[in-house]
């Protein structure tokens, strides 16, 4: 079990380019998850997938936000035309369906965006 | 819908006294619970968990916790505090469709 892995950990990008980020989820799980942390906050639900199936997207997520996980496997979340207010700490997480389920969820080391 | 509050932004105590951590949440559904822990540029580490088993719960590093459902409380409580344990916690609640709330979190200092 290698745990949930991340990259880049760290991202500076001028405002109005495009980022992409990755996360590898625990190989045996079929959930995996994204969420944004900004300072002094606890993080917030972006969307999750259940295997390859995008299931549910916060509002938070706008149309400048797209996540993939097109196997089943890795995903990728991507940003396009940054903004300032993109600047956070991007951490995925994964899961698995349990049964019974105890929806324990495994976080990553995360990727902070840096908008100037 | 489901919510929860951590009643303190930053808790300070000093080393070897006791560790009182907050935690009201609102559900419409027997949640599941969590606590998890973030040191500076670490990840998120889960401390215990509670999903409708016993209401007194024990994590990692003697953290435990106890789910009061006549109070929705879910505090969290160690007997003696150590430097490492000064960190960011968060309190958590599940619903039965596996989306997860987090609390806003509050930090530990441990007081020398």
């Amino acid at each position: 079990d290698t745990g949930v892995s991340q990259n880049p950990r760290h991202k500076i990008t001028k405002r109005g380019q495009n980022v992409t980020f990755r996360c590898d989820p625990i190989s045996e799980h079929n959930r995996l998850y994204w969420y944004r942390q900004t300072l002094g906050q606890g993080p917030e639900f972006l969307t999750y997938f259940q295997n390859e199936a995008q299931l549910e997207k916060s509002r938070l997520l706008s149309d400048r936000f797209s996540a993939e996980r097109p196997k089943g496997s890795f995903s990728t979340l991507e940003i396009q035309r940054t903004e300032q207010g993109d600047s956070a700490m991007y951490l995925c997480a994964s899961s698995s369906d349990d049964r019974p389920p105890t929806y324990e969820q495994y976080f990553g080391p995360g990727t902070r965006l840096t908008v100037t | 819908a489901q919510s929860v509050t951590q009643l303190d932004s930053h808790v300070s105590v000093s080393e070897g006294t006791p560790v009182l951590l907050r935690c009201n949440y609102s559900s419409s559904y027997s949640p599941s619970l969590f606590w998890y822990v973030q040191h500076p540029n670490k990840g998120l580490q889960l401390l215990l968990k509670y999903t409708s088993a016993a209401t007194l719960v024990k994590g990692i590093n003697g953290f435990e916790a106890e789910f009061k459902k006549s109070e929705t409380s879910f505090h969290l409580t160690k007997p003696s505090a150590h430097m490492s344990d000064a960190a960011e916690y968060f309190c958590v609640v599940s619903d039965r469709d596996d989306k997860i709330i987090f609390g806003k979190g509050t930090r530990l200092h441990i007081l020398p």
